[in-house]
């Protein structure tokens, strides 16, 4: 059954560095979506993307984040400048037209 | 977007059926009611969702009230692997992001 895939499964920065969370979504799906859940939190919206824009996004989502697919099967999550605040499990989920969203395993990002 | 609420969490035993039940009295009538769970710290994982009948999968069963106000997920025969948090969510079908709450905490017991 296909899947949507993540990587890296953990990755550690400094503050302000640069990172790039990868995902490939499932092959036919066209909806793509970016979530973050901190340790002991509730899992939160953070974007969502359609025909190659973005279609909604929240307010945790600013200028230090944005989102591309630069293919046809890679979505990236991009934090220009990390903060300590931004460690979190990132989860990218994707879907198909009329259905559910399917959620990947997730990066677990710490920030120091 | 509906507002959910769940138990915070629940026990049952093994191989007994579980019975999670969700309130969403605010639910518009073109939203769907979803469950997802997720185990320890791993991506949400779909379970099933329903708009107005009753739904099956090889997961879980679904009830919703004939109001929509609420439903109830039921995992027929809990195993220890169905140990997690069960979350409800009211949302749309064109893409809409969904809005998770805290869920309801299941254990499983032996």
């Amino acid at each position: 059954e296909p899947e949507v895939t993540q990587t890296p499964s953990h990755q550690v920065t400094q503050m302000g560095q640069e990172v790039i969370l990868r995902c490939v979504p499932i092959s036919n799906h066209l909806y793509f979506y970016w979530y973050r859940q901190i340790l002991g939190q509730k899992v939160e919206f953070l974007v969502s993307f359609y025909n190659n824009e973005i279609s909604e996004k929240s307010e945790i989502f600013d200028d230090q984040f944005s989102v591309e697919r630069p293919d046809g099967s890679n979505f990236t999550l991009k934090i220009r400048s990390t903060k300590l605040e931004d460690s979190a499990m990132y989860f990218c989920a994707s879907r198909p037209v009329w259905e559910t969203q399917y959620f990947g395993p997730g990066t677990r990002l710490l920030v120091l | 977007d509906a507002k959910t609420t769940q138990p915070t969490s629940m026990d049952c035993a093994e191989g007994r059926a579980a019975n999670l039940p969700c309130n969403h009295s605010t639910i518009s009538g073109n939203e769907y009611v979803y469950w997802y769970r997720q185990i320890h710290s791993q991506g949400p994982q779909y379970i099933i969702h329903g708009l107005k009948n009753n739904e099956t999968n090889e997961m879980a069963s679904l009830i919703i009230t004939e109001d929509r106000k609420s439903s109830t997920l039921i995992l027929p025969h809990a195993t220890l692997r169905d140990t997690a948090v069960y979350y409800c969510i009211g949302g749309d079908n064109q893409g809409g992001k969904l809005i998770f709450g805290q869920g309801t905490e299941l254990s499983v017991k032996p």
